[in-house]
């Protein structure tokens, strides 16, 4: 059973360009989390995504970010316009069960993250 | 949210068991104790978690205390790869507030010592 996987695993962008990350859950996982960290710092909420369905997007700056999580494909992180401040490593997670069942118990899974550099 | 108080940083000899306690004395009833670490440029690796009691895996065991303030992850045979940064999180239960129920905060980096 292949884990989280995503793609690039480095992405180079000029200030002002268009970043696309890609997450592909786990088998079997219809909830997506998306989590940034900064150098030398800890990894911060962004969004979390059941299919078609953005729950909780508190940790998403309001502007120039978007999530998707399509019924067909991977859940796509999109940061359009991009600064130097968004240099990051991008991680995603993915569980088969979310934080609203009553089965609540299972773990998230993490991807080895896309690192995004704006030059 | 209930928050962890873990130390900074901790050596182990290669070897030996690796004791990582968490603090976490404001933790709920129906909130889960769970144990991550981040080996450098990957990304978090699930480790263990547990309610109230006890638990063991292939990669570690918990033991939570009896009034579950606080927990400590045992690493048996500590080896050289589990040097990493190992965060410590109570996940925020059903209608607790957080959608996601992890938030991480600075962890513990573990250094395995040859």
């Amino acid at each position: 059973n292949a884990g989280v996987m995503q793609n690039p695993r480095h992405l180079v962008r000029r200030r002002g360009q268009e970043a696309r990350l890609r997450c592909s859950p786990m088998k079997g996982h219809s909830h997506v989390y998306w989590y940034r960290q900064l150098p030398e710092e800890g990894l911060k909420f962004m969004v979390y995504l059941q299919k078609e369905n953005i729950i909780d997007e508190s940790g998403m700056p309001k502007e120039r970010f978007s999530a998707e999580f399509p019924k067909e494909g991977p859940s796509i992180l999109r940061i359009q316009q991009v600064v130097r401040g968004d240099s990051a490593a991008y991680f995603c997670a993915s569980s088969p069960t979310g934080p609203y069942t009553s089965s609540y118990n299972s773990p998230l899974h993490f991807g080895n993250g896309t690192r995004l550099t704006v030059t | 949210d209930a928050k962890t108080t873990q130390p900074t940083s901790m050596d182990c000899a290669e070897g030996r068991a690796a004791n990582l306690p968490c603090n976490h004395s404001t933790i709920s009833g129906n909130e889960y104790v769970y144990w991550y670490r981040q080996i450098h440029s990957q990304g978090p690796q699930y480790i263990i978690h547990g309610l109230k009691n006890n638990e063991t895996n292939e990669m570690a065991s918990l033991i939570i205390t009896e009034d579950r303030k606080s927990s400590t992850l045992i690493l048996p045979h500590a080896t050289l790869r589990d040097t990493a940064v190992y965060y410590c999180i109570v996940r925020v239960a059903l209608g607790g507030g957080g959608a996601d129920g992890l938030t991480f905060g600075k962890g513990t980096h573990l250094i395995i010592q040859p």
